[in-house]
């Protein structure tokens, strides 16, 4: 059974850094793309990030382009989201996702149950 | 504003056929594919419908997906009340190299 567990979320002030960790289990880490989507209380679903370790792909929304840096450890089976220079409006629950295969254009598949970020003063 | 466009709800009985519409561009929905999701209450969202119209393994064949040009649809047949859930759409967009998403439409069983 596929299984993403995120951990390192919490309440953080303005412009101070996070990392968000995803441990993954259940299927050949190397050989699907990952991503990262965000969701804020009571709103749509958000993109932020993805992937790809067989293309050597990473892709940013915009919002989070230049603040963000998504990598990934395979020996680890584990997916990492270095958030910096952290604004307000990145308050969400954060989601580590499974691609569908191993290109970040085929899109996300198995959901993790998400991690929440709080930047607040 | 959300780039693809659904509409915020919908409704039906139980039993009903209820159809959900997802507008994007060229650029999206009229160059790639389109997948679904499914989010219950306080839950993660669940991928429904990949590749247009593909059901991943252990999804009913009640929902089926479909596309034309740069619009999408899922369909929902024989609504039951362990339907009611938000549901999004989403694809590549090729302009913006990002994912996006539909602003989601919480289907309500009446």
């Amino acid at each position: 059974e596929v299984q993403l567990v995120e951990s390192g979320g919490g309440l953080v002030q303005p412009g101070r850094s996070l990392r968000l960790s995803c441990a993954a289990s259940g299927f050949t880490f190397d050989d699907y793309a990952m991503h990262w989507v965000r969701q804020t209380p009571g709103k749509g679903l958000e993109w932020v990030s993805g992937l790809s370790w067989i293309s050597g792909r990473i892709a940013y929304a915009d919002s989070v382009k230049g603040r963000f840096t998504i990598s990934r450890d395979n020996a680890k089976n584990s997916l990492y989201l270095q958030m910096n220079s952290l604004r307000t409006e990145d308050t969400a629950l954060y989601y580590c996702v499974k691609d569908i295969g191993h290109l970040v254009k085929y899109g996300m598949d198995v959901w993790g149950q998400g991690t929440t970020v709080i930047v607040s003063s | 504003q959300s780039v693809l466009t659904q509409p915020p709800s919908a409704s039906g009985t139980p039993g009903q056929r209820v159809t959900i519409s997802c507008s994007g561009s060229r650029f999206n929905i009229g160059t790639n594919t389109v997948n679904w999701y499914q989010q219950l209450p306080g839950t993660a969202p669940k991928l429904l419908i990949y590749s247009d119209n593909q059901r991943p393994s252990g999804v009913p064949d009640r929902f089926s997906g479909s596309k034309s040009g740069t619009s999408a649809s899922l369909s929902i047949s024989g609504l039951q009340s362990e339907d009611e859930a938000d549901f999004y759409c989403a694809a590549w967009d090729d302009s913006l190299n990002v994912w996006v998403f539909g602003g989601g439409t919480k289907v309500t069983v009446l």
